[in-house]
């Protein structure tokens, strides 16, 4: 069974400048997130997706970050502009979610530099 | 989610058994105990899980105590590449997809 895909693995910007995130989530898996994880931290929610609904993004900066899940499968999280602070592991998981104790699944990150 | 607290780092030699320790002294009665690790440069992946019984799968051992207000993540012979860090997380019994809340977690040292 594939994993949760995820790209670009690695990126490099100037603040102020733009980038964008895409996830590929395990197929049938009907719940989607987006983590955040500063060096030394455990990683932090940002968005949820269920399907193509969001379930709770409280904790997404909405000034500067959005996410989409057009048809219920991939997503994409964007950052614009950029700050120097936005520099993280962007981590997508998913999960069929239908049972307590269900398994989350974690994709490898992409690792956002901002100059 | 109810908070838990782990050492911030441990040392195990190669070949040893290596015992994690977990405190959740607010854990409610219907709150399952989640370990998760993140071995480097990688995403977090599942360890194991368990309710009140003690559990056990190819990965490790899950000892819960008797009022559940501790755990103990056991790995009967550490590797090298058990060196990651130890995530233990509390989920209600109809978390179904909620999202996991971590802490910093326990960092597993193993030494050749």
């Amino acid at each position: 069974e594939a994993g949760v895909a995820q790209s670009p693995r690695y990126k490099i910007i100037e603040k102020r400048q733009s980038v964008a995130f895409w996830c590929n989530p395990i197929s049938g898996h009907a719940t989607l997130y987006w983590y955040q994880q500063i060096l030394g931290q455990g990683p932090k929610l940002l968005i949820q997706f269920q399907n193509n609904g969001v379930v709770d993004d409280s904790q997404l900066p909405k000034d500067r970050f959005s996410a989409e899940r057009l048809k219920g499968v991939d997503s994409t999280l964007k950052i614009q502009p950029a700050k120097l602070e936005d520099s993280a592991v962007y981590l997508c998981a998913s999960s069929a979610g239908r049972t307590s104790g269900n398994t989350i699944y974690f994709g490898e990150g992409s690792w956002l530099t901002v100059v | 989610d109810a908070k838990t607290t782990q050492p911030n780092s441990m040392e195990s030699n190669e070949e040893e058994p290596v015992h994690l320790p977990c405190n959740h002294s607010t854990i409610s009665g219907t709150d399952y105990i989640h370990w998760y690790r993140q071995l480097p440069s990688q995403g977090p992946e599942y360890v194991i899980h368990g309710l009140t019984s003690n559990v056990n799968n190819r990965m490790a051992s899950l000892a819960i105590a008797e009022d559940r207000k501790s755990s103990t993540l056991i790995l009967h012979r550490a590797t090298l590449r058990d060196a990651a860090v130890y995530y233990c997380i509390l989920r209600g019994w109809n978390s179904g997809n909620t999202p996991l809340v971590f802490g910093k977690g326990t960092r597993l040292s193993v030494i050749a």
